[in-house]
């Protein structure tokens, strides 16, 4: 089964819209993390923002906030305001606390940003 | 700066080739790890490490080495190169224990096997 599932493979968003990007996860790890990672065309991985399982507010960084739904298993991130430099391919990822600091990823979303 | 630092960044090899891709970090992370990035399936882990001289596989070790003798150093070995190991290759980092929370992400390596 997949334990990282983002059902969008491609957005298309006009400049200054908020876009929300889906994640779903499955684990029977009662501690893990979720992470969102960006991908701009250049190719390097940026750490976006970071949720622990037992945090009780949604985290927030600048623009990107996640939409954290424990009973759902969904961990959205939403960038509000989109920006053109915004256009990139976005992962979510998971960390279990078995021992190995493992990130496990989705499949990605590319996300355009349209002028 | 706090980087992540992989070479070569573009590799074009022929089957057979051993090769060696090179990571280094300047944050004294404990823990390193490297991934490969194939379209359709995001990142994989290929080997980890824990600290110097221990190391570990991950979900796609085969056709792959690692090694760990200094902590700042995991370089990622190929002995047989196939066509089927071409992929985007990623060295990360990360610290243990209290503000540690995300990994450090090289810039990638993107290596063709022909």
């Amino acid at each position: 089964a997949q334990k990282i599932t983002q059902t969008q493979p491609g957005m298309f968003v006009q400049e200054k819209e908020a876009v929300t990007l889906d994640c779903t996860y499955d684990t029977s790890d009662p501690s893990y993390g979720l992470f969102w990672y960006k991908q701009p065309s250049s190719g390097e991985m940026i750490f976006l923002i970071y949720q622990g399982s037992y945090d009780q507010q949604n985290a927030t960084e600048g623009r990107y906030s996640l939409n954290f739904q424990k009973a759902r298993k969904s961990a959205n991130l939403v960038i509000s305001a989109s920006q053109l430099g915004d256009s990139a391919m976005y992962f979510c990822a998971m960390r279990e606390n078995f021992g190995n600091e493992k990130l496990t990823f989705g499949t990605g979303t590319r996300l355009t940003i349209i002028p | 700066e706090a980087q992540v630092t992989q070479n070569p960044r573009y590799l074009i090899t022929v089957t057979g080739k051993k090769l060696t891709v090179t990571c280094s970090q300047n944050m004294n992370h404990e823990y390193m790890s490297w991934y490969r990035q194939d379209p359709g399936l995001g990142l994989r882990q290929i080997y980890y490490s824990m600290n110097v001289e221990v190391t570990d596989k991950g979900d796609v070790p085969e056709g792959y080495k690692v090694s760990r003798k200094e902590k700042r150093n995991f370089p990622l070995i190929l002995e047989s190169p196939s066509p089927n190991q071409t992929s985007l290759y990623f060295c990360a980092s990360k610290g243990f224990g209290g503000s540690n929370t995300e990994a450090f992400f090289g810039q990638g390596t993107r290596l063709t096997v022909v």
